[in-house]
């Protein structure tokens, strides 16, 4: 069974500074990762998809990495800014076909950037 | 392009009462996934449909049921409604469940 686990679970930080959020999980058999992004009460925003032939993904001031074989995902934020406040969720999808046709998501990182 | 609609946006129910939740995906996507989520489980898989087959389904009881639609457009029912289903119930969708999925706002439902 697929496991994810996010670290830290909570990260204030002052604006402008970079920061690195953490993701492992237990089955390296995936078909991809994402990173979504989620503000309070509200829905999920996607921020970068990796497949998993893929080593990082870019867009913006964010940069995410995977390391597959050791079951490993980085999200790096780049001059972080107030309004990057928010729970960032990472999900991984099997790569077996049939019952792996989800996202199995982790716990989160509350970050938040104080001005 | 509109982006994937979920009603009603909030919902009180009481215990042993049956609900059912709607999604609208963007247009053109057949998958569309629900998922359950809590402060204390996170956010739980329930099921995915595309055109019109469940594919896979979570470990949820079976009071937790779907459809979609041949215009792709599905629908979670919750029959006998306990404490515990008390929960924020997101739907996403995308063109094939293994590309980006695009979550709605979810539906936020307080059984008391």
């Amino acid at each position: 069974k697929q496991e994810v686990t996010q670290i830290p679970a909570a990260l204030s930080v002052p604006e402008g500074e970079n920061l690195v959020l953490n993701c492992s999980f237990t089955d390296s058999a995936i078909y991809n990762l994402q990173w979504f992004r989620q503000d309070p009460g509200k829905g999920l925003t996607s921020l970068l998809l990796i497949q998993s032939s893929q080593r990082e993904q870019t867009s913006g001031r964010l940069n995410a990495s995977l390391d597959k074989s050791s079951g490993r995902s980085t999200l790096y934020i780049a001059a972080s800014q107030p309004g990057d406040s928010a729970t960032y969720l990472c999900a991984v999808t099997g790569d077996s076909g049939g019952s792996n046709y989800k996202l199995t998501f982790g716990k989160g990182t509350l970050l938040t950037v104080n001005p | 392009k509109a982006g994937v609609t979920q009603t009603p946006r909030y919902l009180i129910k009481t215990r042993g009462q049956q609900v059912t939740l709607s999604c609208s995906p963007i247009s053109g996507h057949r998958s569309v996934s629900w998922y359950q989520q809590t402060p204390g489980q996170g956010l739980q898989f329930l099921f995915e449909y595309f055109s019109e087959t469940q594919r896979n389904k979570g470990n949820f009881p079976g009071r937790f049921s779907g459809r979609q639609f041949s215009n792709s457009r599905s629908e979670m029912n919750v029959s006998t409604l306990e404490l515990g289903d008390s929960a924020l119930y997101l739907c996403a969708s995308s063109l094939r469940v293994q590309e980006t999925q695009y979550f709605g706002p979810g539906t936020r439902l307080l059984v008391l």
